[in-house]
């Protein structure tokens, strides 16, 4: 059982196009992580949340606590956008739980 | 800006060997990660580290693995016999504080361990 599941797994989209990536949990948590994972493997993290609204440049970061669900949105995508991106929760302590991430290619 | 660094890049291993992948975390921060990530699958928490002791791991981290602090600037993660289902990606992380409101991780690049 996946306590965080994502979607869609894979999503091709035309630059310029807006995109949402969805995040799903079913556990209680303290904070939720958007990261961003290049073709290389490297990790980064994109945005930190536990309630509300964030937004960096083209992207911006949702999450409803009583939904359990959060969704991160790239405006104005372009080829340089293609990666994978993971959704990962905070349940309790410093223990993370992961999403198998969403594969996103942005066409030029 | 400062970064989180691990070496080896990549390490190579006979099964049976004891391998030891390392790590510089930012140097104000106070909270250590572990992670995996087996080719083609997810990330998976191993185990948090503060104050010099574990404070969480997962079912993952079993006796086989340990990690330490041996200075100030090192985090170590230790398997002591290798297995082929250890080979995986590891990636290291810090984090300045641990409570959520600054609990922004940073990702070392990662170690990709290959048992043979």
């Amino acid at each position: 059982k996946n306590e965080v599941e994502q979607s869609p797994q894979n999503l091709t989209a035309q630059e310029g196009e807006f995109i949402t990536i969805n995040c799903s949990y079913s556990v209680g948590i303290s904070a939720l992580h958007w990261l961003q994972q290049h073709p290389g493997g490297g990790i980064v993290s994109l945005f930190m949340l536990s309630s509300g609204k964030k937004k960096h440049g083209r992207l911006i970061a949702t999450i409803n606590i009583q939904e359990k669900h959060s969704s991160l949105h790239i405006t104005a995508s372009h080829p340089r956008d293609s990666a994978v991106y993971i959704c990962a929760v905070r349940k309790s302590g410093n223990q993370f739980y992961f999403g198998t991430g969403t594969s996103l290619t942005v066409i030029p | 800006e400062p970064e989180v660094t691990q070496t080896p890049s990549h390490q190579v291993t006979q099964m049976g060997q004891e391998v030891i992948l390392r790590c510089v975390p930012i140097s104000n921060h106070l909270y250590f990660y572990w992670y995996r990530q087996i080719l083609g699958q997810k990330v998976e928490f191993l185990v948090s580290f503060y104050n010099n002791e574990i404070s969480e791991k997962s079912e993952i981290f079993d006796d086989q693995f340990s990690v330490e602090r041996p200075d100030g600037s090192n985090f170590t993660l230790k398997i002591r016999s290798t297995k082929l289902e250890d080979s995986a990606m590891y990636f290291c992380a810090s984090s300045e504080e641990g409570y959520a409101a600054k609990n922004i991780q940073y990702f070392g690049a990662g170690t990709r361990l290959s048992v043979l």
